[in-house]
């Protein structure tokens, strides 16, 4: 069984770049959901995809985007970088039920705008 | 919406010593309640959960937390400290009934083990 998996492990971009981070769920899942975990922070959520389709988000900007392809991979992209966006981006699969939707984490991205 | 304290951003123990982690959560309905582990630059792993039933749960690494609905915690312990398991442990929530899942994270308690 191949657990979640994230790439790049490590970026370093520029205010008002764009950025693209890769997520490949764990074998049998169907839903990625996303986080991001600044310095000494807990995770907050970003947004959930379920179906190739945004199944819920949390308090960020339209900036941040998804996508989620047919093999259940993820993408997420950040337009216009700000300083404030450098941290470790997390995400994590889970099988989508009607019960305890258990969370699989990746290693994470840890994304650096300077 | 749900929301998670964790009390103390850093605990030491000698190894060998008794670990203990706070966390209370706010809800009106008890939710599902979830302890994380974070080694350095690495993800989340689960140590364990609470869903329903027993409130006593057992989780790896000897690991075990207590449901306490009155006093709204779920503190985590684990009667003997190692070496090993100095790293960053989150207490995180679920809405009990959202087929959406998602996780609300306190800000997560340092544990170091001094030998």
């Amino acid at each position: 069984e191949t657990g979640v998996t994230q790439s790049p492990t490590h970026l370093i971009k520029t205010r008002g770049q764009q950025v693209t981070l890769r997520c490949s769920s764990q074998s049998g899942h169907n839903t990625v959901s996303w986080y991001q975990q600044a310095l000494g922070q807990g995770p907050q959520f970003i947004f959930q995809y379920y179906r190739e389709e945004e199944n819920g988000r949390g308090n960020f900007p339209p900036r941040f985007s998804g996508l989620q392809f047919p093999n259940y991979s993820s993408e997420l992209n950040v337009n216009a970088l700000e300083l404030d966006d450098s941290a470790l981006y997390l995400c994590a699969s889970s099988f989508k039920t009607t019960g305890v939707n258990e969370q699989f984490f990746g290693p994470g991205t840890r994304l650096t705008v300077l | 919406a749900q929301s998670v304290t964790q009390l103390g951003s850093h605990v030491s123990v000698s190894e060998g010593a008794l670990v203990l982690l706070r966390c209370n959560y706010s809800s009106s309905v008890p939710p599902y309640l979830f302890w994380y582990v974070q080694y350095p630059n690495q993800g989340l792993q689960l140590l364990l959960k609470y869903t329903s039933a027993a409130t006593l749960v057992k989780g790896i690494n000897g690991f075990e937390a207590e449901f306490k609905k009155s006093e709204t915690s779920f503190h985590l312990t684990k009667p003997s400290a190692h070496m090993s398991d100095a790293a960053e442990y989150f207490c995180a929530v679920s809405e009990r009934g959202s087929t959406l899942g998602r996780l609300y994270f306190g800000r997560g308690t340092q544990l170091t083990v001094w030998p």
